[in-house]
This record gives structure tokens, C-alpha cells and sequence, in this order.
């Protein structure tokens, strides 16, 4: 595997659900980000993690709970969504070099459908 | 803060067609400015950067020119092509370089043949 991935590709799930979105990277990155993409707002920056360490939670509602193990791997852990939390939600990565310019790199994605 | 302006969507252009796509920003210091693209189904790529004034990002027929003074970086393509058709975000990196990047909202571009 190489880049960022993310699974599953596909989720659909009722509103009493629990489930979990999981991203990896493989390019050796020391920040993680969830984003969100709906029609309504292009892309919405949820979490970061700097390091493992959560450093920004932009009023994200308390049904979405990240979890950051280690440098590599990101979790989305989804409990009684709303229907309006149906999206496309991204996984990106990067590289913080202190006062460089860096690159975000992106997983392709998971299209949630909560029903 | 920082933030990033760019022209709406959706923009359609026949093939062969110029295409650009305006983005202008507000940032304190010297940020750095780049281009994503977002193919149907995916996520978002990396198109194009550039890192201090007058900089000429470019890539895969793709320019933008890092513009200090009317605080710029538009999109231009010569001639567009089918394939082109995706989602397009123009993005910053403070000039600290350890905050998130700062995304437009993305301009939609169709091209027909």
C-alpha cells in the first residue's frame, strides 16, 4: 500500500449504529487530519492530530470521536448519527517540518450515508 | 485570519476551450499557495504550488502565478480537456508552516467535447 488509504470505501448505517472509520498512511507523516465534504460546505476541517496528539476540534459534535494510536493510523469512531451527517470523509496527511511549506495528501475517501 | 476566496462553480468550458479559475487570499506573513484537484470519486491531489512571491507553479499543462501584490494565484490551462473535469481548490500554508492548510470552496469544472 502506498499513500494514504482508507477503509471502508462505502458505509451506509442506521442512526442506532456504532461503526468506525480507519485511514493509514504509509509515507512516514507526523500529522493526521479528518475532513468532512458535503454538498452543503466543500470541506470542513473536523480534527488534527500533530504527532498523535489531538491539536484542533472544530466543534465537532461529541457522535464523532477521533483516535490516533500512532503516527500511521487514524480513527473515526461514528455512535447515533443524523442523517445530515451523510458525506464524503477524508483522511489526509502531512509532513510538519517547522516553518517549511507543506503538503496535505489525501485518502480517496469514505461516502457515508447514514438512513 | 487566514482565508481563501475563489470564483463559484460550476464552470463549463468546451474541449480545447482557456480555462480560469480565480483565487485570491488574505494571509498574514508569506503564506504558501497551492492547487488541489479532486477527480469524481476521489480524493484530493496535490495539482500545483508555489512558495514565494512571483513563483510559477505549474503541472500538467496547469499554471498558477504566486501574485504579492494583488494577493493572486489564479488558475490557467491553455487548452482544456475532457479528462480535466473535476473539482478544483485553491488552498494556503501560513508561513509558519504548522497549521492546517486553508481551503476555498472548491470551483467545479465540466468540460465538454
Amino acid at each position: 500500500e502506498t499513500g494514504v488509504t482508507q477503509t471502508p470505501r462505502h458505509l451506509v448505517m442506521g442512526m442506532t449504529n456504532k461503526k468506525s472509520l480507519k485511514c493509514e498512511q504509509h509515507l512516514g507523516h507526523n500529522a493526521m487530519y479528518w475532513y468532512k465534504q458535503s454538498a452543503k460546505k466543500p470541506l470542513e476541517l473536523m480534527f488534527v492530530y500533530n504527532f498523535k496528539e489531538q491539536t484542533e476540534n472544530n466543534s465537532v459534535p461529541s457522535r464523532f470521536s477521533p483516535e490516533c494510536p500512532n503516527s500511521s493510523h487514524l480513527f473515526l469512531h461514528l455512535h447515533t448519527l443524523q442523517p445530515e451527517d451523510s458525506a464524503l470523509y477524508l483522511c489526509a496527511s502531512s509532513q510538519l517540518r517547522g516553518g517549511d511549506p507543506y503538503e496535505q495528501y489525501f485518502g480517496p475517501g469514505t461516502r457515508l450515508t447514514v438512513t | 485570519g487566514n482565508s481563501v476566496t475563489q470564483m463559484e462553480g460550476p464552470v463549463t468550458l468546451s474541449e480545447e476551450a482557456f480555462l480560469t479559475i480565480n483565487c485570491t487570499y488574505t494571509a498574514t506573513g508569506y503564506p504558501s499557495l497551492f492547487w488541489y484537484v479532486q477527480y469524481p470519486g476521489e480524493g484530493l491531489q496535490l495539482l500545483l504550488k508555489a512558495t514565494k512571491a512571483d513563483d510559477k507553479g505549474s503541472n500538467k499543462g496547469f499554471e498558477a502565478t504566486y501574485r504579492k501584490e494583488t494577493t493572486s494565484f489564479h488558475l490557467e490551462k491553455g487548452s482544456v480537456q475532457v479528462s480535466d473535469s473535476a473539482v478544483y481548490f485553491c488552498a494556503l500554508s501560513a508561513s509558519s508552516g504548522n497549521t492546517p492548510l486553508v481551503f476555498g470552496k472548491g470551483t467545479r469544472l465540466s468540460v465538454i467535447a
